[in-house]
């Protein structure tokens, strides 16, 4: 079935520090990738997306670029703020399964940044 | 993107009773789901709520024990049941505008069982 492997945490940078948070997925059809942030004591907000193969998602400074070939969304952001400190979540959502566009989440990764 | 509003943001409960949760949208949306975050753990589907027929719930989720409405497209609930210490959980909304358009989460509902 589908599936979203990401990469454990927690991750603890400095600020400017470059940011790389590992996913990986497994999907029968023809996924949409979204990486989700939720910052504490809220509820998730869509950070990016990318609904095709050599795609690539961007805003507020991440990007994420959909690789097929290795199955892979990875989250990249130059320079860290300590206001990105969050969980991020990556999901797919496979157009093609039983429950039309339901999202299939990754653990979540802790980011925490210090100034 | 749509704003939705999840009522209440939190709430402390005694075991045996019951909780309903709203979440209502500011603009008609063809798909709301409902998701329940353990402490600590990812989000996990608890069911799509359809609008005018029985939701269509996940493995190892029952109508019982969560019974959801949809009586427009603009407004769910999520009912708790028979609550127990092991219900504590952030429960979530989320809605979409079709199904190869992303989800937009509420805030959540924050709930502790005594």
């Amino acid at each position: 079935g589908d599936s979203v492997t990401q990469m454990e945490g927690p991750v603890t940078l400095s600020e400017e520090a470059f940011l790389t948070i590992n996913c990986t997925y497994t999907a029968t059809g023809y996924p949409s990738l979204f990486w989700y942030v939720q910052y504490p004591g809220e509820g998730l907000q869509l950070l990016l997306k990318a609904t095709k193969a050599d795609d690539k998602g961007s805003n507020k400074g991440f990007e994420a670029t959909y690789r097929k070939e290795t199955t892979s969304f990875h989250l990249e952001k130059g320079s860290v703020q300590v206001s990105d400190s969050a969980v991020y979540f990556c999901a797919l959502s496979d157009l093609r399964g039983s429950t039309l566009g339901r999202l299939y989440f990754g653990r979540g990764t802790q980011l925490t940044v210090w100034p | 993107s749509a704003v939705i509003s999840q009522k209440p943001s939190r709430d402390i409960c005694q075991r045996g009773t019951s909780l309903t949760i709203q979440c209502q949208v500011d603009s008609q949306v063809t798909m709301m789901f409902w998701y329940r975050q353990q402490p600590g753990q990812s989000l996990t589907l608890i069911a799509t709520a359809n609008q005018g027929s029985e939701a269509t719930y996940e493995s190892g989720f029952v109508i019982d024990k969560f019974p959801i409405s949809r009586p427009n497209l603009t407004f769910s609930t999520l009912t708790v049941s028979n609550m127990s210490p092991e219900d504590s959980s952030i429960y979530l909304c989320s809605v979409s505008r079709g199904r190869d358009q992303p989800q937009h989460f509420g805030d959540g509902t924050r709930l502790s069982i005594l």
